[in-house]
């Protein structure tokens, strides 16, 4: 079983809908990060948190540290939306284990 | 502009043939790493350096070795490429170590081995 386990593996969407995509993890961390991969291949960092909500623009990460779970929720979602989104958790060292990430389409 | 940069993009090579994939961060940033990513096994950590002339393996190091002579640069070198490491690699940096920081990535190297 991997440490990091994110669903849906595959999301399709309408434009404007509501998504959320899931992060569970199976061991203590000390931050977690939502990361995004354009078809292109780059990867940019969403966010980074440790515990709470954290809101930019469209984009909301939130994490519950007791239940070992994270969401990414996007609002009013867009075609330019579609990518990879990929869930990382520091382990209470500098590792760094990632999910297989989640392949989002958001059709027009 | 603050960026991490990876050279070549795209490489495609046989088999034996020796190859350095070139990585370089502008931010001064202390932490390094090279990862791998192959189709349904996500990013995998391949080596990682905490500082100038400290680096230590990752979860798949076999096969590649890295240096850290420099702060900047943090180059990938393949003595004896095989054909199972065809995959697409990326360099990433962070501030520090020991509290996460935010990672900041390359653009990807994509290499096939044949």
């Amino acid at each position: 079983k991997n440490e990091v386990e994110q669903s849906p593996q595959n999301l399709t969407a309408q434009e404007g809908e509501f998504i959320t995509i899931n992060c569970s993890y199976s061991v203590g961390i000390s931050a977690l990060h939502w990361l995004q991969q354009h078809p292109g291949g780059g990867i940019v960092s969403l966010f980074m948190l440790s515990s709470g909500k954290k809101k930019h623009g469209r984009l909301i990460a939130t994490i519950n540290i007791q239940e070992k779970h994270s969401s990414l929720h996007i609002t009013a979602s867009h075609p330019r939306d579609s990518a990879v989104y990929i869930c990382a958790v520091n382990l209470n060292t500098d590792k760094l284990i990632f999910g297989t990430g989640t392949r989002l389409q958001v059709f027009p | 502009e603050a960026q991490v940069t990876q050279n070549p993009r795209y490489l495609i090579t046989v088999t034996g043939k020796k190859l350095t994939v070139t990585c370089s961060q502008n931010m001064n940033h202390e932490y390094m790493s090279w990862y791998r990513q192959d189709p349904g096994l996500g990013l995998r950590q391949i080596y990682y350096s905490m500082n100038v002339e400290v680096t230590d393996k990752g979860d798949v190091p076999e096969g590649y070795k890295v240096s850290r002579k420099e702060k900047r640069n943090f180059p990938l070198i393949l003595e004896s490429p095989s054909p199972n490491q065809t995959s697409l690699y990326f360099c990433a940096s962070s501030l520090s170590r020991g509290w996460p920081y935010e990672q900041y990535f390359g653009p990807g190297t994509r290499l096939t081995v044949t």
